[in-house]
């Protein structure tokens, strides 16, 4: 259950707020990802990094900015958010990028007023 | 790219009862398939997989079946318990660079 941690776990942000959720993993994992779940799409994959490089940007808002400083830290910047951006943002790793299990984090749950 | 179908998208079964949950995937070069169970307020968890060399495994309560022809892959959870309650996803990958492609999610209630 501690493998892979995200902070903060709530937040509420204004629209014209800047913030920055964080996850690390402490598996040893060289593959990341930021996933959006909402009611309306459960499982939508946003960012994906293979040992620090970006290898997926699935057509995400230019205001979801994502950062991979090393294998065990990812970080995703918002700013000038939706209300409509309000949802469950999921971290996730693997050994590697494809067939390997993803071990999930607890997820931040983000509102946007 | 990789399309996966996920039905149905509510099941509610009685305890002891049989569920099925099926999906279709639109690559047929894919070749593993990966379920997910997320309980109420908990993260996504693997619970079983399989690759496109076997058509059926299975793990206690639980077994995945493969049509690769059909293009289609289904859960099967027999002698449901209420812990079983919870959003089932399926997914798909066909290559070991690119992420899994997930299905939109099956909320399974277990009725005691």
């Amino acid at each position: 259950e501690t493998g892979v941690t995200q902070t903060p776990r709530h937040l509420v942000m204004g629209m014209t707020n800047k913030k920055s959720l964080k996850c690390e993993q402490h598996l040893g994992h060289n593959a990341m990802y930021w996933y959006k779940q909402s009611a309306k799409k459960p499982l939508e994959l946003m960012f994906v990094y293979s040992l620090e490089e970006r290898v997926e940007n699935n057509s995400v808002p230019s205001r979801f900015s994502p950062e991979c400083p090393n294998s065990s830290h990812l970080f995703l910047h918002l700013h000038t958010l939706q209300p409509e951006d309000s949802a469950l943002y999921l971290c996730a790793s693997s050994q590697r990028t494809g067939f390997d299990e993803q071990y999930f984090g607890p997820g931040t749950r983000l509102t946007v007023t | 790219g990789e399309n996966v179908e996920q039905h149905p998208s509510t099941l509610s079964v009685q305890e002891g009862d049989s569920a099925v949950i099926k999906c279709t995937y639109s690559d047929s070069a894919s070749n593993y398939f990966p379920w997910y169970k997320q309980e109420l307020g908990k993260r996504p968890q693997l619970i079983i997989d399989i690759r496109s060399n076997v058509g059926e495994k299975k793990d206690q309560r639980i077994a995945v079946t493969l049509n690769k022809t059909a293009k289609h892959f289904s859960l099967h959870i027999t002698e449901t318990q209420p812990e079983d309650s919870a959003v089932y996803f399926c997914a798909a990958i066909h290559s070991g660079n690119t992420p899994l492609v997930f299905g939109k999610g099956t909320r399974l209630s277990v009725i005691a």
